[in-house]
């Protein structure tokens, strides 16, 4: 079966990076774009970006461009997400998820909580 | 103005329908889009639910009932996500989604209380 399974929640402080990673099992990982999709508390889903395992290639939402990095390990089957200068706005739980050009996100991660906070 | 706006909440009964909607904004035609619809619940990742942009042209989610279905308003430039039958465990948050100029837009998405 399809799994996406993300790294644990992190706290940071302002000004720091972080580094969140999601381990693909059930598929063939360079098979489908990985999309990282965040969620501040109470709030709605904000798209941040895609990654295309199997090229490297990478496209940003506008809002994260220059701080935002999409990478993977193909020979573990895992995508990562890095966010730097991070501010406490950053504070949200950050998902994974599976999907295609132009399609649906058809599996998520459990999500990453990450803390941002002095 | 938001590309995608729904209704912050709504609220139905046990056994009847509801109907969420997901305007876009003026200018951006819904005919033309592919709407996908994603259900939430507390503490849980967002799930798939279906995908509607005409009646040739839709898709179930893997699992989903077919009581969760997909139509548009053309009047109204919104999607629609019907529930039909509301059973307690469909009370959840519902987001919309389109892709937008090469990249995918949620909309803020609907608190659905089953009371």
């Amino acid at each position: 079966q399809v799994q996406l399974v993300q790294s644990g929640a992190e706290v940071k402080k302002p000004g720091a990076s972080v580094k969140v990673s999601c381990k693909a099992s059930g598929y063939t990982f360079t098979s489908y774009d990985i999309n990282w999709v965040r969620q501040a508390t109470g709030q709605g889903l904000e798209w941040m970006g895609w990654m295309n395992p199997n090229s490297g290639n990478t496209g940003y939402a506008q809002k994260f461009q220059g701080r935002v990095t999409m990478t993977r390990n193909t020979s573990i089957s895992t995508a990562y997400m890095e966010l730097s200068s991070l501010r406490s706005e950053d504070t949200a739980v950050y998902y994974c998820a599976r999907g295609q050009w132009l399609a649906n996100f058809d599996y998520w991660g459990q999500g990453t909580l990450v803390t941002v906070s002095s | 103005q938001a590309v995608l706006t729904q209704p912050s909440s709504l609220s139905a009964s046990p056994g009847a329908s509801a109907s969420l909607t997901c305007t876009l904004r003026s200018g951006i035609n819904v005919g033309t889009y592919r709407i996908y619809w994603y259900q939430q619940k507390p503490g849980s990742p967002p799930q798939y639910l279906l995908r509607y942009k005409s009646d040739s042209d839709k898709q179930q989610g893997s699992g989903v009932p077919s009581r969760f279905s997909g139509s548009k308003d053309a009047s109204a430039n919104a999607g629609i996500l019907l529930i039909s039958g509301l059973q307690s465990e469909d009370e959840a948050d519902y987001y919309c989604m389109i892709w937008h100029s090469s990249a995918p837009v949620f909309g803020g998405g609907t608190k659905l209380t089953v009371l």
